[in-house]
């Protein structure tokens, strides 16, 4: 039972274009999202998060959407740049629920174009 | 200290034989994670602790595996009699807990079990 769901396992975009990255979920409890991204032979690094209680979030070219009523989010990355070809995973856990594990989606890769 | 490292990185066993894998947290951090990775999939959470405490665990987590953190600061994880099927990127976080969620990744240990 895949709870956290990435359906597009790649996706090319041009540089200084948008890249727009989908995660959908099934558990209702899950309160806390994060967004990773992975360079071969590298541990995930810690991009982005947002929190249930909010809709969106931005760190500078990077913007997080939630749509809870949907079960959705969404990674923006504005512009898109070549360093930023890597796997991206979304990941959700319920803190609230008193449980601190997450679970991982299984990624899409994003290739930026020069 | 700049970074969750992980020792070694790379593991080649013989099916049957007992491997232990290190992990040192961030220094501040009271929260630590194992997951594993197999290609194509995203992290799969196996246990976490909250200062030595061992709080959480995947039912992933056969009576073959055990993780120690005895003074809260590193961490072990050892499988016995490993198998084939064990074969993965073993990843461990750490995160600061309370009101910070991030988990921060260290480089993985990859297990190979011929």
């Amino acid at each position: 039972d895949q709870q956290v769901k990435q359906n597009s396992p790649s996706l090319s975009v041009q540089e200084g274009r948008i890249s727009i990255l989908n995660c959908d979920y099934t558990n209702s409890m899950f309160d806390y999202f994060l967004w990773y991204k992975k360079y071969p032979a590298e541990g995930p690094t810690f991009l982005i998060s947002i929190s249930s209680i909010k809709d969106k979030n931005e760190d500078g070219r990077f913007t997080v959407f939630l749509n809870k009523s949907a079960k959705h989010l969404s990674l923006h990355i504005v512009p898109s740049q070549p360093g930023d070809s890597a796997v991206y995973f979304c990941a959700a856990s319920a803190e609230n629920s008193g449980t601190y594990k997450y679970i991982f989606g299984t990624g899409t890769r994003l290739k930026v174009l020069a | 200290d700049t970074g969750v490292s992980q020792n070694p990185r790379h593991k080649i066993t013989k099916r049957g034989q007992n491997v232990t894998f290190r992990c040192d947290p961030i220094s501040e951090h009271n929260r630590l994670y194992w997951y594993r990775q197999t290609l194509g999939q995203g992290p799969e959470f196996l246990t976490y602790f909250q200062n030595e405490a061992q709080l959480e665990k995947s039912r992933l987590l056969s009576d073959r595996f055990s993780a120690e953190r005895p003074k809260g600061s590193f961490s072990t994880l050892e499988i016995q009699r490993t198998e084939q099927g064990d074969s993965a990127m073993y990843l461990c976080a750490s995160s600061l807990g309370e009101s910070t969620y991030e988990q921060y990744f260290g480089p993985g240990t990859r297990l190979t079990v011929t």
